[in-house]
């Protein structure tokens, strides 16, 4: 069973269009998050939702958006895409931070974004 | 805010002997420190992590060290197998509850 799934797995649109990535975890986790990896792999924390609630939001364009239906989804919406927006996009989940801290992340398969 | 220094960039070992990968971290406050590996076109998968009060820890060929006075922790993969070629990133948390990624070192395991 997969535990943290993505749709689509690719997605080549042009600059301007507005387009959307799924995310779903059925690990019974409380955070979810979306991370860009750039072509250089680097990869950097956009947003983090615990129990459907914003917590951490980077200094991303606010062309992003994500929305959480429930605790077990995380999608990601872009507006207005541009070229520099093309990257792959991971969607992870852990466990809540407990008293020992941080948990182990489970990434998603990622999404290859290619704007043109 | 935190930052995570990751060397090198790139290292190619032989088949068979050790690879060490060196990270240092800002933020005197972060306690958890995953690694994690990400083969081409895959997901980053946790192989080993370590929290502040453990200043060691091993799993199999892999074996990860963490210095809380100098700020800096490293990965140790001996024995090296071709499945090992990967990009591997260290990361740390920080007081505000995130985890930051360093810039990943591409291994590369050669026969």
């Amino acid at each position: 069973d997969t535990a943290v799934s993505q749709t689509p797995k690719y997605l080549v649109t042009q600059m301007g269009n507005d387009k959307s990535i799924k995310c779903e975890q059925n690990l019974g986790h409380d955070t979810m998050y979306w991370y860009k990896q750039d072509s250089k792999k680097f990869l950097k924390i956009m947003f983090s939702y615990n129990n459907k609630e914003l917590i951490i939001n980077e200094t991303v364009p606010n062309r992003f958006s994500p929305k959480s239906p429930d605790k077990a989804h995380l999608n990601l919406h872009i507006n207005s895409l541009e070229l520099g927006d093309s990257a792959v996009y991971f969607c992870a989940s852990s466990q809540e931070l407990g008293l020992a801290g941080h948990n182990e992340q489970f990434f998603g398969p990622g999404t290859r974004l290619t704007v043109l | 805010g935190e930052n995570v220094e990751q060397h090198p960039s790139t290292l190619s070992v032989q088949e068979g002997d050790s690879a060490v990968i060196k990270c240092t971290y800002s933020d005197s406050a972060s306690n958890y420190f995953p690694w994690y590996k990400q083969e081409l076109g895959k997901r980053p998968q946790l192989i080993i992590d370590i929290r502040s009060n453990v200043g060691e820890k091993k799993d199999q060929r892999i074996a990860v060290t963490l210095n809380k006075t100098a700020k800096h922790f490293s990965l140790h993969i001996t024995e090296t197998q071709p499945e090992d070629s990967a990009v591997y990133f260290c990361a740390a948390s920080t007081e505000d509850d995130k985890i930051i990624f360093g810039k990943g070192t591409r291994l590369h395991i050669l026969p």
